[in-house]
Parts: C-alpha cells; sequence; structure tokens
C-alpha cells in the first residue's frame, strides 16, 4: 500500500530565501508523482508533473526532482515571495495506479 | 485555472439528508475521480471514473456513490449524511486514469457541512 510523507509540517522563512520541501512514498513503482499547490480553502492547482523516466521537472522558479530508487522527490522553491504562501502536497499513485495518494502538505509561510 | 468546475461551491446539510455533488471535467479528458480533504488533513480517494465506469474506489461506505455521464462530467451522491462528512470535496480530471502521462486537474472543491 502505498504510503506519502512530507517534511517539515510547516516552514515560516522570510521573503528571498531558496526552500527545499520533502516528500517520500513507499511503492516506487510508480508512474509518475504530481506537486500541487493548496490555498486556504481552494481546491488544488497542478505545480509539476515528473514522469518516471525524468529525474527533475521545472517550471519557473520551481525545480522537482523525482529519485525512485530511494522513494524520494523535493520540490526546490527559488527567490521566495510572500504569493508563494499555501500549503504543497506531493502525490503519489497508488499500487494500482487508480488513484493518487496524497501526504499531508507542507504549509509554507512567507514573510515580507 | 483549469477547466474543472464544480458546483455548488458551498453546502450547509442536516444529518440524515441527502446530497449530490456536481463535476464538469475539462475537455478531452475521459477520467475522473473524487476526494475528501478534512480539515488539515491530505485529499483521500473516494472513487475514479473512467469512461463512464467506476475504475477504483477507496475506503468509503457505500453511501458515497457516483455516476459519470457520457460527456465525461460526474456526479458525487451521499445519502444518510453523518457529522464526519463535513469536508472539502474535491473533483480530478486527467486522461486515461491516473496510470496516464497526463496531469490531473483539480476543481476549487466543494465545502460540505453537516449539522
Amino acid at each position: 500500500k502505498q504510503e506519502v510523507t512530507q517534511i517539515p509540517a510547516a516552514l515560516s522563512v522570510p521573503e528571498g530565501e531558496n526552500l527545499v520541501l520533502n516528500c517520500s512514498f513507499t511503492d516506487s513503482a510508480i508512474y509518475n508523482l504530481q506537486w500541487f499547490r493548496q490555498d486556504p480553502g481552494k481546491g488544488l492547482t497542478s505545480l509539476l508533473l515528473i514522469q518516471s523516466s525524468q529525474r527533475e521537472q521545472t517550471s519557473g522558479r520551481l525545480n522537482a526532482s523525482l529519485d525512485k530508487s530511494s522513494g524520494r522527490s523535493t520540490l526546490y522553491i527559488a527567490a521566495s515571495q510572500p504569493g508563494d504562501s499555501a500549503t504543497y502536497l506531493c502525490a503519489a499513485p497508488d499500487n494500482y495506479g487508480q488513484n493518487f495518494v496524497f501526504g499531508p502538505g507542507t504549509r509554507l509561510s512567507v514573510l515580507p | 485555472e483549469t477547466g474543472v468546475t464544480q458546483s455548488p461551491t458551498h453546502l450547509i446539510k442536516t444529518r440524515g439528508q441527502q446530497v449530490t455533488l456536481r463535476c464538469s471535467s475539462q475537455s478531452g479528458h475521459n477520467t475522473v475521480s473524487w476526494y475528501q480533504q478534512a480539515l488539515g488533513q491530505g485529499p483521500q480517494f473516494i472513487f475514479q471514473y473512467y469512461r463512464e465506469e467506476e475504475n477504483g474506489r477507496g475506503n468509503f461506505p457505500p453511501r458515497f456513490s457516483g455516476l459519470q455521464f457520457p460527456n465525461y462530467s460526474s456526479e458525487l451522491n451521499v445519502n444518510a449524511l453523518e457529522l464526519d462528512d463535513s469536508a472539502l470535496y474535491l473533483c480530478a480530471s486527467s486522461w486515461g486514469g491516473v496510470r496516464g502521462d497526463t496531469e490531473a486537474f483539480f476543481g476549487q472543491g466543494t465545502r460540505l457541512t453537516v449539522v
């Protein structure tokens, strides 16, 4: 059974810092892994999708890496801004590939 | 902004009542998945519909049921509402199921409050 964990649970940093958010998953036989952002009370916004054949994916100031052998993915946020404040969730497919299993999220606060 | 829309955005129901939530999938997508998100937790998988058939179900009781229509939009029905059903309900649209190479896109969610 796929299980996903994320550390840290919460993070508060001053504006401009570079950040690393960590995601671990137990079943490495995954087709892809997706990172999402969620603002309070809102739906999920897709940030990056990493295919199993890829090791990295980049979008603007965001970079996500995937290491299937160690069961880890990392989301790197460069030059953080107050607008980056949100909860960041990673999601890996379950054993049957029918749905996503989500981590509990990392709640990020970027202070001006 | 994604092309996935959910309605209504907010809903208040009384314990024991029934509720129907709706989701319009993104154009070109044939898979809809429903998730329940309690406050402070990650979303939990309820079920998935692929080409109008249920294609997997999470650990939710039978009073949670669904439909997918020929245009791939979907409904989530919950009977005999309980207080613990209060949550944000999220709909995700994708092509070919989660196993596919395409991204899943979520709607803005429906906030259900059971009193």
